[in-house]
C-alpha cells in the first residue's frame, strides 16, 4: 500500500531523554515535513525538507533536529532541549512542485513525564 | 499577523445547512490552497485544493478563492452531523516550499 507510515503511534519518554520519531512514504515524494499539534491548536511548523540532504526550519524549530538522507524518510528528534515536548506530531509529504497536496500520516503521540 | 487565520469557532450548524469556513492569508503571493478535515485524535485529511480564484465544487463541498483579497473559503451544503470535525485551512507560498496551516475551525453539524 501506499503511503505515509508513522512510528510509534504513542511514545512515552522521561523529561530529558532525546526521542526519535520516524516517518517513510513510498509515494515517492520530493518534500516532507513535520508538523507539531496542541490540544485545540492547529499544525505548526517544525522543520520541512523539499530535496534529500536538505532541510528548512519552520516556525518553531527549537529543540528539535531532523535528517533527509534518504527520499523516503524524515526521521525528527525531540531533543532535551524542547521545554514542552508533550504533543500530537504529525508528519506529511507531497511532491515538489507548486500545485501539489500534501499528505498526512497517521501521527505520533508523544508524552513526556 | 499570523500568516493563516480562521474563523475562531466552533460554529454549528443545524443538519441540513450551509457551513461557511473561512481563512485569510497574509502573504501575496501564494498559490496553493487546501481545506483539510480532522476529526478529534486522527490525523487531517485532504478533502479540498484550489489554485486559481474562483470556485471549485466536489460533491457537497465548493471552496472559494479570491487572491486579491486573500482570502479562501469552503462551504458545505446539506451538513451532516458527519461531517462535526475541525476544519484547518492550510497555505502554500510559490515555488512550492513550506505548507503552512491556520488554526483550524470546529464545526458541529447538530442532527
Amino acid at each position: 500500500d501506499g503511503g505515509i507510515t508513522q512510528s510509534p503511534k504513542y511514545l512515552f519518554r522521561k523529561e530529558g531523554q532525546n526521542v526519535t520519531l520516524s516517518c517513510e512514504q513510498n509515494l515517492n515524494h520530493d518534500a516532507m515535513y513535520w508538523y507539531r499539534q496542541d490540544p485545540g491548536q492547529g499544525l505548526r511548523l517544525i522543520y520541512y525538507s523539499q530535496i534529500v540532504n536538505d532541510f528548512q526550519k519552520g516556525d518553531i524549530a527549537e529543540g528539535y533536529s531532523v535528517s533527509r538522507e534518504k527520499k523516503e524518510s524524515f526521521p525528527l528528534t525531540v531533543t532535551s532541549a524542547q521545554k514542552n515536548p508533550t504533543a500530537f506530531y504529525l508528519c506529511a509529504s507531497s511532491f515538489q512542485s507548486m500545485n501539489t497536496e500534501a499528505f498526512f500520516g497517521q501521527g505520533t503521540r508523544l508524552t513526556v513525564v | 499577523q499570523k500568516e493563516v487565520e480562521q474563523n475562531s469557532g466552533p460554529l454549528s450548524v443545524p443538519e441540513g445547512a450551509i457551513a461557511s469556513l473561512n481563512c485569510t492569508y497574509s502573504d501575496r503571493v501564494s498559490q496553493s490552497f487546501f481545506w483539510y478535515r480532522q476529526y478529534s485524535g486522527k490525523s487531517p485529511e485532504l478533502i479540498m485544493s484550489i489554485y486559481s480564484n474562483g470556485d471549485k465544487e466536489d460533491g457537497r463541498f465548493t471552496a472559494q478563492l479570491n487572491k486579491a483579497s486573500q482570502y479562501v473559503s469552503l462551504l458545505i451544503r446539506d451538513s451532516q452531523p458527519s461531517d462535526s470535525a475541525t476544519y484547518l485551512c492550510a497555505v502554500r507560498g510559490n515555488q512550492g516550499g513550506k505548507l503552512i496551516f491556520g488554526q483550524g475551525t470546529e464545526l458541529s453539524v447538530k442532527p
